[in-house]
């Protein structure tokens, strides 16, 4: 198993300029989420998904877009990039729902906007 | 609001020493308290707790959780550098499904 997985690792962006953080996931898990960490501050979520075709939003959904279209992928969408946005962005599974189980965790993408 | 706070925010102690890490929260409808260590990388699961009073242990590591004042602490005993990390607390509630985490708490060993 691959685990979680994320790319890219690395990305610099221009203001305005949009783009999708992809997340996979082979352990057939239902529960995905989304957080972003910034210096000195723990993690915080931004949107999280229960299963296929289902998301909610987390404590700062704005200016990220999410779906869910198959167990596996979940990616982050930023519709037009801000330097607030730069960030380091975790994405991570669980098997079930929240609270009964670890959440395993991706390796990061690191965001920069200029 | 939910809230999960932690302290010390950092603490730098040397090799061998004995250290207590804390985490309190106020949520409402607690499910679970989990702890996770974060190098300079992803967090990496260390417990999972909820019940009170039973403690969970790994090694040098063990923590234990209080629901009645609702905290949890976490133990580090003959602390190594490899201990060095920050660790973070995240609470989940019953009837949601999101993780609320802490600030972390920054721990370094010196040799």
């Amino acid at each position: 198993n691959a685990g979680v997985t994320q790319t890219p690792k690395f990305q610099v962006l221009k203001t305005g300029q949009s783009m999708t953080l992809q997340c996979a996931q082979d352990m057939n898990h239902e529960y995905m989420s989304w957080y972003r960490q910034d210096p000195g501050m723990g993690l915080r979520l931004i949107h999280y998904s229960v299963g296929a075709g289902i998301t909610d939003q987390g404590e700062v959904p704005n200016g990220y877009n999410v779906s869910r279209s198959t167990t596996e992928d979940f990616p982050l969408r930023l519709l037009s990039a801000a330097p607030s946005q730069t960030s380091v962005y975790f994405c991570a599974s669980s098997p079930r729902l929240a609270g009964y189980n670890e959440q395993f965790f991706g390796p990061g993408t690191r965001l920069t906007v200029l | 609001e939910d809230k999960v706070v932690q302290s010390p925010l950092s603490l730098v102690v040397h090799e061998g020493d004995t250290v207590t890490l804390n985490c309190s929260y106020e949520v409402t409808n607690f499910r679970s308290l989990l702890w996770y260590k974060q190098e300079k990388k992803a967090p990496t699961f260390l417990f999972m707790l909820t019940s009170s009073g039973i403690e969970k242990k790994s090694g040098r590591l063990s923590s234990i959780l209080d629901k009645k004042e609702l905290f949890s602490i976490l133990n580090i005993t003959a602390t190594q550098t490899g201990d060095s990390a920050v660790y973070l607390c995240a609470v989940v509630t019953s009837g949601t499904y999101k993780y609320i985490f802490g600030t972390g708490t920054r721990l370094k060993v010196l040799a």
